[in-house]
């Protein structure tokens, strides 16, 4: 089992639906990123959190520590929201202090006009 | 500033060959990380770097080196080239582990395919 599921893998909806996205971890962590990766490959960083909830323009994410686990929601959603949208854990990965990110395998999500 | 770059964006190597992978970082970046992202599969850690002179290996490290001779710079070499190590790489930074607050900045990638 990886450390890191995230459901649905693929989503496709209307332009105007609310989208929602899941990420569970079976691991101790320190934070919780969500990224986006565009379809040419590059990849960019929309939250990290480590409780609660944080909002940027139509993207909201929450976090759920005790449950381990975490949404990405997307309100009112584009053609140019579609991208693959990846979940990573931070957790400690030596006795210095190092933490390193575990990925999931992403959710590609396509939004249609 | 340019955030993190990658050179080159796109390689074909034969089996054996060997190459180096750049990555220039100019924000002053204490860490930086490369990755390999295979088909279906999430990012994988090949090695990382807490600052200058210092590296340690991630999960998959088996067939690359890497080197930190500056702030800025991290290349990750590949000596003996084999098709298992075609894959799509991503250099990262981040500033460090300050207390609460270490978001990565990402490099373009290079999509290497090996023959």
């Amino acid at each position: 089992k990886n450390e890191v599921e995230q459901s649905p893998q693929n989503l496709t909806a209307q332009e105007g639906e609310f989208i929602t996205i899941n990420c569970s971890y079976s691991v101790g962590i320190s934070a919780l990123h969500w990224l986006q990766q565009h379809p040419g490959g590059g990849i960019v960083s929309l939250f990290m959190l480590s409780s609660g909830k944080k909002k940027h323009g139509r993207l909201i994410a929450t976090i759920n520590i005790q449950e381990k686990h975490s949404s990405l929601h997307i309100t009112a959603s584009h053609p140019r929201d579609s991208a693959v949208y990846i979940c990573a854990v931070r957790a400690l990965i030596s006795n210095f202090g190092n933490e390193k990110l575990t990925f999931g395998t992403g959710t590609r999500l396509t939004i249609i006009p | 500033n340019a955030g993190v770059t990658q050179t080159p964006k796109f390689r074909i190597l034969k089996i054996g060959q060997s190459m180096t992978l750049q990555c220039t970082q100019d924000m002053n970046h204490n860490y930086m990380y490369w990755y390999r992202q295979d088909p279906g599969m999430g990012l994988k850690l090949i090695y990382y770097s807490v600052g200058a002179g210092i590296t340690d290996k991630g999960e998959v490290p088996n067939g690359y080196n890497v080197s930190r001779s500056t702030t800025e710079d991290f290349p990750l070499r590949l000596e003996l080239a084999a098709p298992s190590q075609t894959s799509v790489y991503f250099c990262a930074s981040s500033l460090g582990r300050t207390s609460g607050y270490n978001e990565q900045f990402f490099g373009p990638g290079t999509r290497l395919t090996v023959l």
